[in-house]
């Protein structure tokens, strides 16, 4: 089974605070994505990684930035947290051929509170 | 830049048969995907439309016509577990950039 984790569940942080989230898959999905849930709102893509190294903007990337050192390792960095990035982020990663192709696999979630 | 709608909510009862509309407008399109989204749970991946037609899967059945830019989830004999969102989303040229619906909440009764 493809494994997708993200290093927290729950994440309270303050205003202005450097925020790291980190996710790992297990399956070496070329693939890998962040995204926000918010109600009323749906999903939306924050940024994207195809390969290590290799970073795409998604909808909605003000605020944040990314990190792909290693293919298995996708990080969301908020440079300085702000009350409005309250939401709960969503990794998920997508093989490029074979019978993973096309099907994203999600990790648990972070839901993170800025206060 | 894309729009995708789908209905906010619907009511089904079990043992019956419901169908999800999906609706989009893209500036390029690769396919069209639904994924299933328990309260409090991560998405799961449910099918992919890329050419027009109906993809069936055991209770769970999506179609596509690119033409309409319209797409449908159909569930048969429902069953009290399938309450939950559904979210339609599609990728673009490159099938990398998703874009997700607002997702439409199913509730099943007994």
């Amino acid at each position: 089974d493809v494994k997708v984790t993200q290093s927290s569940r729950y994440l309270v942080k303050r205003t202005g605070e450097k925020v790291f989230l980190e996710c790992v898959q297990d399956m070496d999905h070329e693939n890998m994505f962040w995204y926000r849930q918010d109600p009323g709102l749906g999903l939306r893509l924050i940024y994207f990684s195809y390969d290590v190294k290799m970073k795409e903007k998604g909808d909605i990337p003000e605020g944040y930035s990314v990190s792909r050192e290693k293919k298995e390792r996708f990080s969301l960095i908020l440079e300085s947290a702000s009350t409005n990035q309250t939401s709960m982020y969503l990794c998920a990663s997508m093989g490029a051929a074979g019978a993973s192709a096309y099907e994203q696999y999600f990790g648990p979630g972070t839901r993170l509170t800025v206060t | 830049g894309q729009n995708i709608d789908q209905p906010t909510e619907m009511t089904a009862t079990e043992g019956a048969i419901v169908q999800i509309n999906c609706t989009y407008q893209t500036s390029g399109f690769n396919g069209l995907f639904w994924y299933q989204q328990h309260a409090g749970e991560a998405p799961t991946f449910l099918s992919y439309n890329v050419l027009d037609g109906l993809e069936e899967k055991g209770r769970f059945s999506s179609f596509l016509s690119r033409s309409k830019g319209y797409s449908y989830l159909l569930l048969k004999e429902l069953q009290m577990k399938d309450s939950a969102s559904y979210l339609c989303a599609a990728t673009d040229n490159y099938g990398q950039n998703f874009v997700f619906g607002p997702g439409t909440r199913l509730s099943v009764l007994p």
